[in-house]
């Protein structure tokens, strides 16, 4: 298996500019969960799906960021605007939704905005 | 609100030692808890998953033990070698449930001298 795979992996945007990050999770996953890793705070859950439908998206910081999961292979999250507090990585993982929920983790997208 | 805390924040030892590092978390009714090892600039590797049944789990050099009633775990890396060193990160389900999305806490950052 290809393992949870994140695009792009390195971003750099100028303030104000839309960003749009993508995630696939690992084939036969129906859980899907998007973090974000700062020096200041380390890793936050930012809002998480189970078989497609958003759950809980308390940790979305702002109406800026909006995220959505079309099918069971895909998912996007998306600033706009983004500013330079949004810069960060950001982390996508997927889990089984049955036995030990073991979550499973991408190799994370560094967005920097000036 | 779940909080996890991960004693200490950084460790250098030499090469060949044991070491235990600590996490803690303030509500004890967990499905599971997650150690994880990031690497500079990697995503998160999942090392060992315990549930919460379960008193501990091995992984080659690696012990993870977990006590749900005082809300304690620890990761025991025995015979250390240059190659352990990353920062290990623990993580529990935020609201306790199997299918939540994780609160970390802020790491412990390991060297291994050769």
């Amino acid at each position: 298996d290809a393992g949870v795979i994140q695009s792009p992996r390195h971003e750099v945007t100028e303030m104000g500019q839309e960003v749009t990050l993508r995630c696939k999770p690992i084939s036969g996953h129906n859980s899907l969960f998007w973090y974000r890793q700062t020096m200041m705070r380390g890793l936050e859950l930012l809002i998480y799906f189970n078989n497609n439908v958003p759950i809980d998206d308390s940790g979305m910081p702002e109406d800026r960021f909006s995220a959505k999961m079309p099918n069971a292979s895909f998912s996007t999250l998306k600033i706009q605007p983004s500013e330079p507090r949004d810069s960060a990585v950001y982390f996508c993982a997927s889990s089984f939704r049955q036995g030990t929920y073991e979550q499973y983790f991408g190799p994370g997208t560094r967005l920097t905005v000036t | 609100k779940q909080e996890v805390t991960q004693i200490p924040a950084a460790l250098s030892v030499p090469e060949g030692e044991n070491l235990v590092l600590n996490c803690s978390f303030t509500d004890s009714a967990i499905y599971n808890l997650q150690w994880f090892r990031q690497d500079p600039g990697k995503g998160l590797t999942s090392l060992l998953l315990i549930q919460s049944s379960q008193r501990e789990q091995t992984s080659g050099r690696l012990n993870a033990s977990l006590d749900k009633s005082s809300g304690r775990s620890t990761l025991y890396i025995a015979a250390s070698q240059p190659g352990d060193s990353a920062t290990y990160l623990c993580a529990v389900p935020i609201s306790g449930g199997g299918a939540d999305g994780l609160t970390f806490g802020k790491g412990t950052h390991l060297i291994i001298q050769p």
